[in-house]
């Protein structure tokens, strides 16, 4: 069966440092795979998606970057980062007509 | 661009009621619709997928509506539990592989 990771679940950083929320899925090939970001209150934002190695398309424009070095790894960076970025951010993939989603990665930045 | 509203956006009932949550959206071409459930601070768990040519899909105490044409859907939670309180998310997806929209939810909570 298919699984997804990603990690950490939780963390705390200040304005201007790196950031790297990691993801990979299991059990399957060649997925589709996203970055949401779901604020406080308010619904899921889309942020990045893939449809292969190497392919990024960027929804939103902001500090943020997303990277796929292998078929099922998905990575969100960002050089620095802003208080706005604070969020709950979660990975997912989908292949044919249904997604699955990662727990989420709880961000503070301070 | 696809809107996806879902109201209320906090619903409060007491345990065994019969519920109905809603979503609308604003384009009717649609490939399916897919209800979420998601428990604070977690991920989303898909409960039901109903493809666009189908009008409704149950899977044990819930059932979920489609009505395409006016852009509509219904969960529907027969006799409910405390342990179905949480956020629910309706999300439509059209074509391609970026065209999924997502409501921001109903807050659920079921009161013993």
């Amino acid at each position: 069966s298919q699984t997804i990771h990603q990690w950490p679940a939780t963390l705390v950083q200040p304005v201007g440092s790196p950031l790297s929320l990691e993801c990979t899925v299991e059990g399957t090939s060649n997925p589709n795979l996203y970055w949401y970001r779901q604020a406080a209150g308010r619904g899921l934002q889309l942020l990045f998606y893939s449809v292969g190695i190497g392919q990024i398309s960027s929804e939103v424009p902001q500090n943020l970057s997303a990277s796929r070095p292998q078929d099922r790894q998905f990575i969100l960076s960002s050089k620095k980062l802003l208080l706005s970025d604070s969020g709950f951010y979660l990975c997912a993939w989908s292949r044919v007509n249904t997604i699955y989603f990662g727990e989420g990665s709880w961000l503070t930045v301070v | 661009k696809q809107e996806v509203t879902q109201i209320p956006a906090a619903l409060s009932v007491p345990e065994g009621e019969n519920l109905v949550l809603n979503c609308s959206f604003t384009d009717s071409a649609i490939y399916n619709l897919q209800w979420f459930r998601q428990d604070p601070g977690k991920g989303l768990t898909s409960l039901l997928l109903i493809q666009s040519s189908q009008r409704e899909q149950t899977s044990g105490r819930l059932n979920a509506s489609l009505d395409k044409s006016s852009g509509r859907s219904t969960l529907y939670i027969a006799a409910s539990q405390p342990g179905d309180s949480a956020t629910y998310l309706c999300a439509v997806r059209g074509t391609g592989a970026n065209n999924l929209f997502f409501g921001t939810g109903t807050r659920l909570t079921v009161i013993p």
